[in-house]
């Protein structure tokens, strides 16, 4: 079974632009969320896809969204991008029960200068 | 609310030594509880996870971890440390209820393995 596939995995961006970042998960997965690393907040939830609808949401300002597709392949977008949204962006799949075991892909490395 | 504390964010062990990462959760509901290891450059992998049942769970590479509600602690154990265990682990809680799934994550314990 092919695992969480996450792309890009490595982008710079200046201040201002805005970037998509693409996540497909495990065959049979409906549940998507998304995660950011940095070496000061350490790992923060950023917001969960089930069956196409945001479920869950972090505490992050509006810049950062995402959506899920019809076939549990999802996308996160961050726009007017700012240097501290420099980040490892993981991603990560579950059938979506709570308790179910959640996958991680490997992650887009996101630079902004 | 629920939180993971790790105790120490670095630990150095020597190669064949007992590995002892320490992790307490606080929750308001009984938890899910994982440990997931990062390498460098790399997502995180899933160790071991704890639902229900049997409170010393085995995971990869030879570590577990035992749940202790009375303690409200999950630590990672493995009795020998290899030199490929240098990672960094983290541990995680999610709450039962609702249905969604959310990962809470402690700052995470840098292990180093000298030989």
């Amino acid at each position: 079974k092919a695992g969480v596939t996450q792309t890009p995995r490595y982008l710079i961006k200046t201040r201002g632009q805005q970037v998509t970042l693409s996540c497909s998960p495990i065959s049979g997965h409906r549940s998507v969320s998304w995660y950011q690393q940095t070496p000061g907040q350490g790992l923060q939830f950023l917001f969960e896809y089930f069956s196409e609808t945001q479920r869950n949401k972090g505490n992050f300002p509006g810049r950062f969204s995402g959506r899920q597709f019809s076939n549990s392949r999802s996308e996160m977008n961050v726009s007017t991008l700012e240097l501290g949204d420099s980040a490892l962006y993981l991603c990560a799949s579950s059938p979506g029960d709570a308790g179910n075991t959640i996958y991680f892909g490997e992650g887009s490395w996101l630079t902004v200068v | 609310a629920q939180s993971v504390t790790q105790l120490g964010s670095h630990v150095s062990v020597s190669e064949g030594a007992l590995v002892l990462l320490r992790c307490n959760y606080s929750s308001s509901v009984p938890p899910y509880l994982f440990w997931y290891v990062q390498y460098p450059n790399q997502g995180l992998q899933l160790l071991l996870k704890y639902t229900t049942g049997a409170t010393l769970v085995k995971g990869i590479n030879g570590f577990e971890a035992e749940f202790k509600k009375s303690e409200t602690s999950f630590h990672l154990t493995k009795p020998s440390a290899h030199m490929s265990d240098a990672a960094e682990y983290f541990c995680a809680v999610s709450v039962k209820s609702g249905g969604y799934n959310k990962l809470i994550f402690g700052a995470g314990t840098r292990l180093a393995v000298h030989p």
